[in-house]
């Protein structure tokens, strides 16, 4: 089963804090993307990685993709109440589909 | 910004009937999918659909499920006998290009509730 495991699995913090959220695999992937999901929304995307060591950057948010590309990770600096969301990894491995992961809910208080 | 249409955002059904839920996805994408997720659990795949034929299912996706495109912009998926199990959000979404080339574009989705 390629399952993608996130931690943490859920996240508060006050704004102004920095945080990390780990996407991990023992499978390789061909290309990992991050989403956000709102309530009773879709998951909107965020970025693609596609290449092993690769890093994206999105404003306040830091996007890496593991060297063997098993794993990835979403760094946010200086959060906001409006980074407040359910972030998602999703993975594919060369089919025509996304593995996605167990989600990571995050919380910033004003 | 193109956005992908669901509708209807939430439908109730009885056990056993039959529901249709219908998806306009971005007029240049070329490649279609349907996922859900069940309340508090992953988003998952069920199928994927390019050039008006199945590419890949998953084992969701059984002979109760099927999918269609009936004209140049719908893209719809059926179940035949709804089940109390089949209650979920259902997304579908659409991307230009095939594995590694770009992300994909989610619908808002369909709640459908099954009684």
């Amino acid at each position: 089963t390629q399952l993608l495991e996130q931690s943490p699995q859920f996240l508060s913090i006050q704004e102004g804090e920095n945080l990390t959220v780990y996407c991990n695999s023992s499978s390789v992937f061909s290309s990992l993307q991050w989403y956000r999901q709102e309530p009773g929304e879709g998951p909107v995307l965020l970025v693609t990685v596609v290449t092993g060591g690769e890093v994206k950057k999105l404003k306040r948010l830091t996007f890496q993709f593991g060297d063997a590309r098993k794993d990835s990770s979403l760094h946010i600096t200086a959060a906001q109440p409006g980074d407040t969301g359910l972030y998602l990894c999703a993975g594919e491995r060369n089919t025509d589909k996304l593995i996605f992961g167990t989600g990571t809910r995050l919380q910033v208080f004003p | 910004e193109p956005e992908v249409t669901q509708t209807p955002s939430h439908q109730v059904t009885q056990m056993g009937q039959e529901v249709i839920l219908r998806c306009v996805p971005i007029s240049n994408h070329l490649y279609f999918y349907w996922y859900r997720q069940i309340l508090g659990q992953k988003v998952e795949f069920l199928v994927s659909f390019y050039n008006n034929e199945i590419s890949e299912k998953s084992e969701i996706f059984d002979d109760q499920f099927s999918v269609e495109r009936p004209d140049g912009s719908n893209f719809t998926l059926k179940i035949r006998s709804t089940k109390l199990e089949d209650s979920a959000m259902y997304f579908c979404a659409s991307r230009r290009g095939s594995s590694g080339v770009g992300g994909y574009t989610f619908g808002s989705g369909t709640r459908l509730t099954v009684v």
